[in-house]
């Protein structure tokens, strides 16, 4: 059991560029949270996602970032137009049910440069 | 007030000393509460689940006090490899989708 799987583990995009991030949920996971978290800090909440369904989006900024989970394939965050602020660990989660803990992938690192 | 509180800390404490951090929240509704550890730089892995009969495993101890709204985690006999940020996390249930809120994190030294 592969456990989440997240790549790449380290991007560096310069400002105005678009950054993608994936995440591939445990085996039988399909639920699906994605986090930010900055330099000393805790994690803060992005968005929730079912199969091709966004459940809770309410930790997303407004724009420039968006996610998605399709029937096939990993969950990717999407921020376009990456700004030195953006740069920080995203990390993705997956359970098998909505109540229970989750299981988390090693992260991705993003720099903004 | 923020959903969940933790002492940010850091806790500096000897090898072989025994350690325990609280958590509150504010939520009454909250169904589940987890403690999680995350190593620097690392991604934060599930340590316990928090039962309201309170539950242990081996050097950890978590308990659940509904009527005081926290949570504590109890370590005994530390680790140097103990050395870690402790999240608490909690579980709103139906009314908010079921969200996860995580308190900041109390980081915990472990001294030789």
């Amino acid at each position: 059991n592969a456990g989440v799987m997240q790549n790449p583990r380290h991007l560096v995009r310069r400002r105005g560029q678009e950054a993608r991030l994936r995440c591939s949920p445990m085996k039988g996971h399909s639920h699906v949270y994605w986090y930010r978290q900055l330099p000393e800090e805790g994690l803060k909440f992005m968005v929730y996602l079912q199969k091709e369904n966004i459940i809770d989006e309410s930790g997303m900024p407004k724009e420039r970032f968006s996610a998605e989970f399709p029937k096939e394939g990993p969950s990717i965050l999407r921020i376009q137009q990456v700004v030195r602020g953006d740069s920080a660990a995203y990390f993705c989660a997956s359970s098998p049910d909505r109540a229970g803990g989750y299981t988390f992938g090693s992260g991705t690192r993003l720099t903004v440069v | 007030r923020k959903e969940v509180e933790q002492d940010p800390g850091p806790f500096n404490v000897p090898e072989g000393a025994t350690v325990a951090f609280n958590c509150t929240y504010s939520n009454s509704a909250s169904q589940s509460f987890f403690w999680y550890r995350q190593d620097c730089r690392k991604e934060p892995k599930l340590l316990m689940s928090v039962y309201s009969s309170g539950n242990e495993d081996g050097r950890f101890t978590a308990q659940l006090n509904r009527a005081s709204q926290y949570i504590s985690l109890l370590i005994r006999d530390s680790k140097l490899s103990d050395s870690a940020t402790y999240l608490c996390v909690v579980n709103i249930g139906p009314g908010s989708n079921y969200q996860l809120i995580w308190g900041a994190g109390t980081k915990l030294i472990i001294k030789p």
